[in-house]
């Protein structure tokens, strides 16, 4: 089946250190996107990549970093410099670079601090 | 002004009512409209796009009003399993998607 795999599906992060949300998949699309939501918000973009080694700041970039070295793979990195993670964390890919195409979501990670 | 807003309710409604949602959107060039579902602790999934002449999938119906920006979201005979928050989602122009807070809809046995 084709989809958007997300992992893991809870992290706990320890103060000071990095840690890496994984984002893969298989329906070729061309977009992928990270989103953050926190309790009772809406989904606020953190990066956005049209195309393999490209990406783009969305909103809430600060304490992130992402990586789009091949077109299945979206990797979120939380780094120390985000002082508060605490959020559910969302994936999402899209067929082509237009913005008109609906977006399709992995099951999202659950961040935590310890 | 936010660039997509919502009532974010609950609206609570018994089981066959039919309820409705509106949702305003600030840049007027904006060109694709979505409804997307979200459960409880759950990613958002697509429930239809709105074309600009109105559509209809089943008991859910969505329009578009670009004179006065907003849509709208129209469920008839309303389940229990369609207690979920919905979520409008405007295209800014930008490729990047706007969604809102969400409206959060209770359906009572």
């Amino acid at each position: 089946d084709g989809g958007i795999t997300q992992s893991p599906k809870y992290l706990f992060r320890k103060e000071g250190q990095n840690v890496t949300l994984s984002c893969e998949q298989n329906l070729n699309h061309d977009a992928m996107y990270w989103y953050r939501q926190d309790p009772g918000q809406g989904l606020r973009l953190i990066y956005y990549s049209q195309i393999v080694n490209d990406f783009q700041k969305g909103d809430i970039a600060e304490g992130y970093s992402v990586s789009r070295e091949k077109k299945e793979s979206f990797p979120l990195t939380v780094t120390s410099a985000q002082k508060n993670p605490t959020a559910f964390y969302l994936c999402a890919s899209t067929f082509g670079t237009g913005g008109g195409q609906p977006q399709h979501f992995g099951d999202g990670t659950r961040l935590s601090i310890l | 002004r936010k660039e997509v807003e919502q009532d974010p309710g609950p609206f609570n409604v018994p089981e066959g009512a039919t309820v409705a949602f509106n949702c305003t959107y600030s840049n007027s060039a904006s060109q694709s409209f979505f409804w997307y579902r979200q459960d409880c602790r759950k990613e958002p999934k697509l429930l239809m796009s709105v074309y600009s002449s109105g559509n209809e999938d089943g008991r859910f119906t969505a329009q578009l009003n670009r004179a006065s920006q907003y849509i709208s979201l129209l469920i008839r005979d309303s389940k229990l399993s369609d207690s979920a928050t919905y979520l409008c989602v405007v295209n800014t122009g930008f490729q990047k998607l706007v969604f809102g807070t969400g409206t959060r809809l209770l359906v009572s046995p």
